[in-house]
């Protein structure tokens, strides 16, 4: 079992939804990173999360350490929101730089 | 314009003959990182640095070898590449380990037959 796991793996919505993915892990972290990796393939560094709830624009992150669970939302989606969402984690007690991520997913907003 | 630059952006080598990806960041930062990204396996850890000649293994270090001898700096070597090292590899870079925000470079398409 992957000590990260995203859901859902694919997400297709119409333009103007309010969208949820999820990051749940099964190991004891000090801190989450949510990525965005566009159609060209870049990768984009959304958040950085220990603790609380955190919003940059129409993007808000949450996590819960308790229950092991991270949430990324997007309100008001639009076609440029199309891109793969990957969440990331550093194990608390471990390997200061080692980063574990999980399979990401994908997000198609639709005019 | 802070960045992180890798090069070259798509490489096609044979089996065997030694390669080196370059990864450049602009920005002081202490933290430097090699990643792999393979379908069905999403992003993976190849090594990681904290700072300045100092340098740990991530998930995937096999057959990779990596050097911080300037802090701006983390070259990434396939010493005896392999078809299963073919990849899209991404470096980043980040103020102060993982407790900051990562930077990425556009990524590096390597291809070996």
């Amino acid at each position: 079992k992957n000590e990260v796991e995203q859901s859902p793996q694919n997400l297709t919505a119409q333009e103007g939804e309010f969208i949820t993915i999820n990051c749940s892990y099964s190991v004891g972290i000090s801190a989450l990173h949510w990525l965005q990796q566009h159609p060209g393939g870049g990768i984009v560094s959304l958040f950085m999360l220990s603790s609380g709830k955190k919003k940059h624009g129409r993007l808000i992150a949450t996590i819960n350490i308790q229950e092991k669970h991270s949430s990324l939302h997007i309100t008001a989606s639009h076609p440029r929101d199309s891109a793969v969402y990957i969440c990331a984690v550093r194990r608390h007690g471990g390997s200061q730089g080692n980063l574990i991520f999980g399979k990401g997913t994908k997000l198609s907003v639709k005019p | 314009e802070a960045q992180v630059t890798q090069n070259p952006r798509y490489l096609i080598t044979v089996t065997g003959k030694k390669l080196t990806v370059t990864c450049s960041q602009n920005m002081n930062h202490e933290y430097m990182s090699w990643y792999r990204q393979d379908p069905g396996l999403g992003l993976r850890q190849i090594y990681y640095s904290m700072n300045v000649e100092v340098t740990d293994k991530g998930d995937v270090p096999e057959g990779y070898k990596v050097s911080r001898k300037e802090k701006r700096n983390f070259p990434l070597i396939l010493e005896s590449p392999s078809p299963n090292q073919t990849s899209l590899y991404f470096c980043a870079s980040s103020r102060q380990g993982l407790d900051s925000p990562l930077h990425f470079g556009n990524g590096t398409r390597l291809t070996v037959t």
